[in-house]
């Protein structure tokens, strides 16, 4: 069973960049998509984008101004960098294996990470 | 304001069946687009419940069943249990955003 480990800092400052990186480990990051969602404290679910193997992506239009999420296939990771942040970005952001769109039916978001929680403050 | 509705909140006593809406539109859910459903129990990751409208992943109890019309799709769950107290939340794929959407969720609380 494939497992995701989320890594990054815990603390960004508001109007800077938020890095993290999810860590794929008993299976290979390829041929699959993989997503970031992120859950702000007491809230909902909300899908940030997705990058494919190949380094195809997709975001949520809400955040693709701002957003970049890139693979790195020889360290089996792909990562996540949003710019300018604020508090309203302060969230739990879990990485997730997505298998919604390269199967028949489509399977979803079949392996989670564990999740690390970002809070944005100076 | 979230593309898929559900409704905030929902409750039951144990041993009662309870169904979870999901509300779309015609570029979602009506398009034909698949819904998955997640359960996120207390302090957890959310774990994958339904896939393809209508399919359980191994391991998921046959009390959980979901379904899909139009633009709405539904989660039930019957012979409510205690560990079933958790938020779900339901997810598709919009074509006039071209992104994946999750419903707002829905906390059922076994009375």
């Amino acid at each position: 069973q494939v497992q995701l480990q989320e890594s990054g800092p815990g603390l960004v400052k508001p109007s800077e960049t938020l890095s993290l990186t999810c860590t794929v480990s008993g299976g290979s990051i390829s041929p699959y998509y993989w997503s970031w969602i992120r859950q702000p404290p007491g809230k909902g679910l909300e899908w940030i984008g997705y990058v494919y193997y190949s380094g195809t992506t997709n975001y949520s239009p809400s955040l693709k101004s701002r957003v970049t999420i890139s693979v790195d296939t020889s360290k089996n990771q792909f990562s996540l960098r949003l710019r300018s942040v604020t508090a309203a970005d302060t969230a739990v952001y879990y990485c997730a294996r997505d298998r919604y769109y390269d199967s028949n039916p489509p399977l979803g978001l079949d392996s989670w990470g564990q999740g690390t929680l970002v809070t944005v403050s100076s | 304001q979230s593309v898929l509705t559900q409704p905030p909140s929902l409750s039951g006593a144990p041993g009662q069946r309870v169904t979870i809406s999901c509300t779309g539109s015609s570029s979602n859910i009506g398009a034909g687009f698949d819904v998955q459903w997640y359960q996120q129990l207390p302090g957890t990751v959310p774990k994958l419940l339904i896939y393809g409208n209508i399919n359980r992943p191994s391991g998921v109890p046959d009390r959980f069943s979901a379904s899909k019309s139009g633009t709405s799709a539904s989660l039930a769950i019957t012979g409510l249990q205690g560990e079933d107290e958790a938020e779900y939340y339901c997810r598709s794929y919009d074509s006039s955003l071209r992104a994946s959407i999750f419903g707002g969720g829905t906390k059922v609380t076994v009375l």
